[in-house]
């Protein structure tokens, strides 16, 4: 699905839980990056990462981690210390330099 | 940081006309400004994009402009189509880093 696929498309989870949702890309892109998208609030930046092993805080961190031990995957988990998790989660790659985005299709995480 | 404002949030054309969306950037350092189009449910995806050394852009119906200076931007479209009809996200990026950092975004509807 362009070479970014963000799994599942819908997640539900329950208030103290804490939910882990998947980035993969086989585009050998070596940065990866999560938005948060909001009405009205446009995109927003959790965390990204130019490099295995590495990855920087964005502007809304806070309740949020990340992992890249490998150039293909960098999976978001979503902890409970997020207090307002209902949004829907975009998962982007580049090449760096390139400047050129890759979007995945997306995950709706509401709270139930 | 790098801070993109965007206006307005909400547009309405008519079929035919043109539309223009306007963006400010804080950070005198940055040097290229992609815009992205982002339909009901589905990723953004690029749609145009320019960097600092030039001042004008255009593929077919669109053109962006930068005004260095003053740190603006926009984006313009003509002979509008009920296709265009869409959520349109400014963006700017830093030469420290590659990570993009988005305006709100601009609803834009088409009236027939």
């Amino acid at each position: 699905d362009g070479g970014i696929t963000q799994s599942p498309k819908y997640l539900f989870r329950k208030e103290g839980q804490n939910v882990t949702l998947s980035c993969e890309q086989n585009l050998n892109h070596d940065a990866m990056y999560w938005y948060r998208q909001d009405p009205g609030q446009g995109l927003r930046l959790i965390y990204y990462s130019q490099i295995v092993n590495d990855f920087q805080k964005g502007d809304i961190a806070e309740g949020y981690s990340v992992s890249r031990e490998k150039k293909e995957s960098f999976p978001l988990t979503v902890t409970s210390a997020q207090k307002n998790p209902t949004a829907f989660y975009l998962c982007a790659s580049s090449i760096i330099g390139f400047l050129g985005y890759t979007f995945g299709s997306g995950t709706r995480l509401t709270v139930v | 940081g790098e801070n993109v404002e965007q206006h307005p949030s909400t547009l309405s054309v008519q079929e035919g006309d043109s539309a223009v969306i306007k963006c400010t950037y804080s950070d005198s350092a940055s040097n290229y400004f992609p815009w992205y189009k982002q339909e009901l449910g589905k990723r953004p995806q690029l749609i145009i994009d320019i960097r600092s050394n030039v001042g004008e852009k255009k593929d077919q119906r669109i053109a962006v402009t930068l005004n260095k200076t003053a740190k603006h931007f926009s984006l313009h479209i003509t002979e509008t189509q009920p296709e265009d009809s869409a959520v349109y996200f400014c963006a700017a990026v830093g030469n420290r880093d590659d990570k993009i950092i988005f305006g709100k975004g601009t609803r834009l509807h088409i009236l027939p």
